[in-house]
């Protein structure tokens, strides 16, 4: 266990609808990054926060949006959704003195996003 | 794109057994992370190992980085059913992203 908890768990949406998913970072993690993983493939890099504030972004579409809180937790947006976005979303945490060089992320168990 | 790739895709073997992976990457790194991933749930870190280290040992663990061919090998010593998993490689790239980027994974399965 990571201390790094994602909801829901698994969710089935419609093509063009609009989603959002949760990650409660472990406590004391400043740092949050999303990944997508498609069946088969390796994480690929969504984008990261620091402190509230996106610091860095994979190449992804704009529809693909996030916010991070005062608490550290964070939030993944994923408007007109496309049958291409079913994947597992993960979240992974890292303390991070300055949002850079992030190395060792601790990640949660993922929600897995069906797209019909 | 994917930065590193591991090799082989899926490796079978009996439990007892050694398991090598290999993680082939593309530009200079400052450092490389070993990750697990059991039944398409989160990640779990393995082990870090730096661009000006050679090998790094954790229990069962071995991993070795040879940055002039570009590449990086896991090897699992004993292995058991309980290593059962996939296997990721990641890199962060010196100089610029600061973002790990992650291969495609090897699958192993260990049969008891």
């Amino acid at each position: 266990e990571t201390g790094v908890t994602q909801s829901p768990t698994h969710l089935i949406k419609t093509r063009g609808q609009q989603v959002t998913l949760r990650c409660s970072s472990q406590s004391g993690h400043n740092t949050v990054s999303w990944y997508q993983q498609a069946l088969g493939q390796g994480p690929q890099f969504i984008f990261q926060y620091y402190r509230e504030e996106e610091n860095g972004r994979g190449n992804f579409p704009p529809r693909f949006s996030g916010l991070q809180f005062p608490n550290y937790s964070s939030e993944l947006n994923v408007n007109a959704l496309e049958l291409d976005d079913s994947a597992l979303y993960l979240c992974a945490s890292s303390p991070s003195p300055s949002g850079r060089a992030v190395e060792t992320q601790y990640f949660g168990p993922g929600t897995r996003l069906l797209v019909l | 794109s994917q930065q590193g790739e591991e090799d082989p895709q899926a490796l079978s073997i009996q439990e007892g057994e050694n398991a090598t992976m290999n993680c082939s990457y593309k530009t200079s790194i400052n450092n490389l992370q070993w990750y697990r991933q059991n039944s398409g749930r989160g990640l779990v870190h393995l082990i870090l190992i730096r661009s000006n280290e050679r090998e790094k040992h954790s229990g069962r663990l071995r991993v070795t980085l040879d940055t002039s061919k570009k590449s990086s090998s896991l090897l699992i010593t004993a292995s058991r059913a309980a290593d059962t998993a996939s296997y990721f490689c990641a890199t962060r790239a010196s100089g610029g992203s600061y973002i790990p980027t992650f291969g495609r994974g090897t699958s192993l399965i260990v049969h008891p």
